[in-house]
């Protein structure tokens, strides 16, 4: 089965600095990655996604996440943090082999990102 | 254009009460996903609905029940509520149910408690 882990739960980064957030996954074949980003109260919003090609992805808000195969990993990053970066950050896999089983999303536990001035 | 509507935002419920909760995916979408998120936890997959076929449906008891209409707006159903219920249910939807390459959009949750 499938499953992703976001090893930090909490990182506090001082504005103007970079950040990175870490994801591994564990899935059979090439994955389906996505990085989706919660702010308190609302739904998650898609930052970014990695279907094949080039690993090294841009997504919306200066966001970046490179793919590394050899380390089943999906790390995101930001070269310089805003305030309104502070939010909660979701890992997600999708399943790419079964078309008939849909898109079904597994989430890591999420990275809590505080911001300080 | 609108994104994915859920209502209502907030819900108070009992324990033993049955909840439903509803979902207008984005102009076009056919496909509706929903997701459960405790708090402090990632989201967890109940069901994926694509043409009005349940597609995908994740490891939650027969309380929960989902429906997609013709218009592929959707409803989910919870029975003889728990406490551990408590819960935001997200929705979320996509062009299409063919495979992971379909980027999910979510609306802002229903944020249910039980009492």
């Amino acid at each position: 089965a499938q499953s992703v882990t976001q090893p930090d739960i909490h990182i506090t980064v001082s504005e103007g600095a970079s950040l990175e957030l870490r994801c591994n996954y564990s899935y059979g074949a090439t994955p389906y990655l996505f990085w989706y980003v919660q702010s308190p109260g609302q739904g998650l919003q898609l930052l970014l996604k990695y279907f094949s090609g080039d690993t090294l992805v841009q997504g919306i808000k200066g966001f970046e996440a490179e793919f590394k195969r050899s380390q089943s990993s999906f790390n995101l990053r930001k070269p310089s943090v805003h305030w309104s970066d502070a939010a909660e950050y979701f890992c997600a896999v999708a399943q790419t082999w079964i078309k008939a089983a849909g898109n079904k999303l597994t989430f890591g536990g999420g990275t809590r990102v505080l911001v300080k001035p | 254009d609108a994104g994915v509507t859920q209502s209502p935002t907030h819900l108070i419920k009992t324990r033993g009460q049955q909840v439903t909760l509803r979902c207008s995916p984005i102009s076009g979408h056919k496909s509706v996903s929903w997701y459960q998120q405790v708090l402090g936890q990632g989201p967890q997959f109940i069901f994926q609905y694509y043409e009005k076929e349940e597609r995908g449906r994740g490891n939650f008891p027969d309380r929960f029940s989902a429906r997609q209409f013709p218009n592929y707006s959707s409803e989910l159903n919870v029975n003889a509520l728990l406490l551990g219920d408590s819960a935001l249910y997200l929705c979320a939807s996509s062009l299409g149910g063919t495979g992971g390459d379909q980027p999910q959009h979510f609306g802002d949750g229903t944020r249910l408690s039980i009492l």
